[in-house]
């Protein structure tokens, strides 16, 4: 059955440094997420793209995040300067152009020091 | 009105049980309700979904409620296992566009003693 893979599973970084998360949604979807899960708390929303642009950010995707489709698989993350208080588990989903149903990778664990 | 609230945040169930975790919302143009569950390590997996337009979907052991004029939905494990011990989030969606992000409960912690 077809899956959204992430890459890597977790990653250690100092704050201040740039991080890219990956992702490969599954091949027929058209409408990709990234989510974050802080430890404990609750999944948030942070950005949706579809047709090679975002479709909408939450407030917490602010100028320190962008995403891009560089090819035709992969779906990436990326935060320029980390902050201490990014440290999240990160979610990338995808869904199929019809239906509802979005499909999870198995996260990246970010941790800022 | 952008919230779901979830409780109870964990619960404790005997094996064979009935686990009930309960959902409200207040945005009527939400039309979509899945039920994610989460194991400790691993990303949200669907469990169970349900629109509006029917007061109860089943699958298996896993039964939505909803009702529609309170805005509330809820999730009944029956004859609940160990195995079914994890994390589960209720959400909902409902954009006017195809974005159809998902605005997410708090989760619930649920623990099936054998």
């Amino acid at each position: 059955e077809p899956e959204v893979t992430q890459t890597p599973s977790h990653q250690v970084t100092q704050m201040g440094q740039e991080v890219i998360l990956r992702c490969v949604p599954i091949s027929n979807h058209l409408y990709f997420y990234w989510y974050r899960q802080i430890l404990g708390q609750k999944v948030e929303f942070l950005v949706s793209f579809y047709n090679n642009e975002i479709s909408e950010k939450s407030e917490i995707f602010d100028d320190q995040f962008s995403v891009e489709r560089p090819d035709g698989s992969n779906f990436t993350l990326k935060i320029r300067s980390t902050k201490l208080e990014d440290s999240a588990m990160y979610f990338c989903a995808s869904r199929p152009s019809s239906g509802n149903t979005q499909y999870f990778g198995p996260g990246t664990r970010l941790t800022v020091l | 009105q952008q919230q779901v609230k979830q409780s109870p945040q964990s619960l404790i169930v005997q094996k064979g049980g009935i686990s009930i975790i309960n959902c409200a919302y207040e945005n009527t143009a939400f039309d979509y309700f899945p039920w994610y569950q989460q194991f400790p390590g691993k990303g949200p997996a669907l469990l169970i979904a349900i629109r509006p337009d029917v007061s109860e979907k089943k699958e298996g052991r896993f039964t939505i409620s909803f009702n529609k004029s309170a805005k509330q939905f809820s999730l009944h494990i029956m004859d609940s296992q160990p195995g079914d011990s994890a994390t589960y989030f209720c959400a909902a969606t409902g954009d006017a566009g195809n974005n159809r992000k998902l605005i997410w409960g708090l989760g619930t912690s649920l623990a099936v003693n054998p």
